[in-house]
């Protein structure tokens, strides 16, 4: 069955604490994988696509990696501003136009 | 920078009751989607609409949920009997040709 799966559940980082989430895939064929950030009672707000093994992508503090396997969003040197939750989501080959989501990391960075 | 947006943003219903859930997606963007998601839990898709019609749905879009497009820039989300389990947030999406959905701030549902 085609899976999404995240880790950690929960991170707690202190500023300026670098650290990676986690997010492996197991599609038939992957057509786009996703990284969202979600702020409590708000909507998923996108971050970035990545289509194949060896892409990058990189804004601000946060860069996503991915595998043929798995993605990593990686943190620098965070910030308290940047808790939220993280969801990861694939489109894969037959399953349409539609996001399958993982179940989230809760990021928390304190001072 | 064009946003999804949601209303309302609370609803409150009775059990058996009908909800309408309105979404106005990003103005030149062709693909719309509905996603929920349980206190808790994943979003979860329900049902993505092209053309003016449904083009896939998910399992959960049973007999009791349709979507419509009313006009140019509503896209509508309505339970017809509401239950206990349809408590959650649900999130409005839209994309043009590129593969990224923007999701609205969601509609909270309560049903009592």
């Amino acid at each position: 069955e085609d899976q999404v799966t995240q880790s950690p559940e929960a991170l707690r980082l202190q500023e300026g604490e670098s650290s990676s989430l986690n997010c492996s895939y197991t599609v038939s064929g992957l057509r786009g994988l996703f990284w969202y950030r979600q702020d409590p009672g708000k909507g998923p707000e996108f971050l970035f696509t990545l289509y194949s093994a060896g892409e990058e992508k990189e804004k601000e503090r946060l860069k996503a990696t991915l595998t043929k396997k798995e993605s990593f969003l990686h943190i620098t040197a965070p910030k308290p501003e940047d808790s939220a939750t993280y969801l990861c989501a694939v489109r894969f080959t037959g399953g349409g136009n539609k996001l399958t989501f993982g179940t989230g990391t809760q990021l928390k960075v304190e001072l | 920078e064009p946003e999804v947006t949601q209303t309302p943003s609370h609803q409150v219903t009775q059990m058996g009751q009908e909800v309408i859930l309105r979404c106005v997606p990003i103005s030149n963007h062709l693909y719309f989607y509905w996603y929920r998601q349980i206190l808790g839990q994943k979003v979860e898709f329900l049902v993505s609409f092209y053309n003016n019609e449904i083009s896939e749905k998910s399992e959960i879009f049973d007999d009791q949920f349709s979507v419509e497009r009313p006009d140019g820039s509503n896209f509508t989300l309505k339970i017809r009997s509401t239950k206990l389990e349809d408590s959650a947030m649900y999130f409005c999406a839209s994309r043009r040709e590129a593969d990224t959905q923007y999701f609205g701030p969601g509609t909270r549902l309560t049903v009592l």
